[in-house]
């Protein structure tokens, strides 16, 4: 089962920051916070992963706060071309136990407007 | 460097037929996964491949589903004596090591059984 909340859909339009917000209550002390883009007829692909605070990469930033009960992804000033699922994930990331599968929910559609 | 190649990208066959699908890694991944994902779902798991090992099938239906990655040549997932409920869009995803962030996915095959 997942472990993660996410809310079912959000929409946005261009320009704006989007912020999707995931609970994952039961997070234990070896899980990294993992988030993937689904597009239409595509398999996901992924977008960012972190263990607390703050990461930043050239597509996204992930805010972890301190209890990591939860954690937000920010896209942003997004564009139409961002309208995809995004889907969050935690567990170990097969680092210290090894092979670890991919346990996805429903995930978030986003839909950007003009 | 090409992506992970599936086909073929649709495959329609009548109940009771077999399926073959079929999936080359990204060049030098030796790990492979696939993974089902039906109508407004997320992906569920499916099983877990090295070279001439299957490392974790435990997300494979037990009759008629099952999944081989040869020493030559790509994987492959076969699916006997289809039914409706088989539908679904199946993905294949390959990774040099077992961290999720390393884990590249194909563009799906689509099966639909009539």
């Amino acid at each position: 089962l997942a472990k993660t909340t996410q809310p079912i859909s959000m929409d946005s339009y261009e320009g704006q920051e989007v912020n999707i917000t995931c609970s994952h209550n039961n997070i234990a002390t070896n899980d990294y916070i993992t988030w993937y883009q689904q597009f239409p007829s595509q398999g996901p692909r992924f977008i960012i992963q972190g263990y607390k605070t703050k990461v930043t990469n050239e597509v996204a930033s992930l805010f972890i706060p301190a209890d990591r009960k939860s954690s937000t992804l920010s896209l942003p000033r997004v564009s139409l071309s961002d309208t995809a699922v995004y889907y969050c994930l935690v567990g170990d990331s097969g680092g210290l136990a090894g092979f670890q599968k991919l346990v996805f929910g429903t995930g978030t559609r986003l839909l950007v407007s003009p | 460097n090409a992506g992970v190649m599936q086909n073929p990208r649709h495959l329609v066959r009548r109940r009771g037929q077999e399926a073959r699908l079929r999936c080359s890694p990204m060049k030098g991944h030796s790990h492979v996964y696939w993974y089902r994902q039906l109508p407004e779902e997320g992906l569920k798991f499916m099983v877990y491949l090295q070279k001439e090992n299957i490392i974790d099938e435990s997300g494979m239906p037990k009759e008629r589903f099952s999944a081989e990655f040869p020493k030559e040549g790509p994987s492959i997932l076969r699916i006997q004596q289809v039914v409706r409920g088989d539908s679904a869009a199946y993905f294949c995803a390959s990774s040099l090591g077992t961290s999720w962030d390393e884990q590249y996915f194909g563009p799906g095959t689509r099966l639909t059984v009539t």
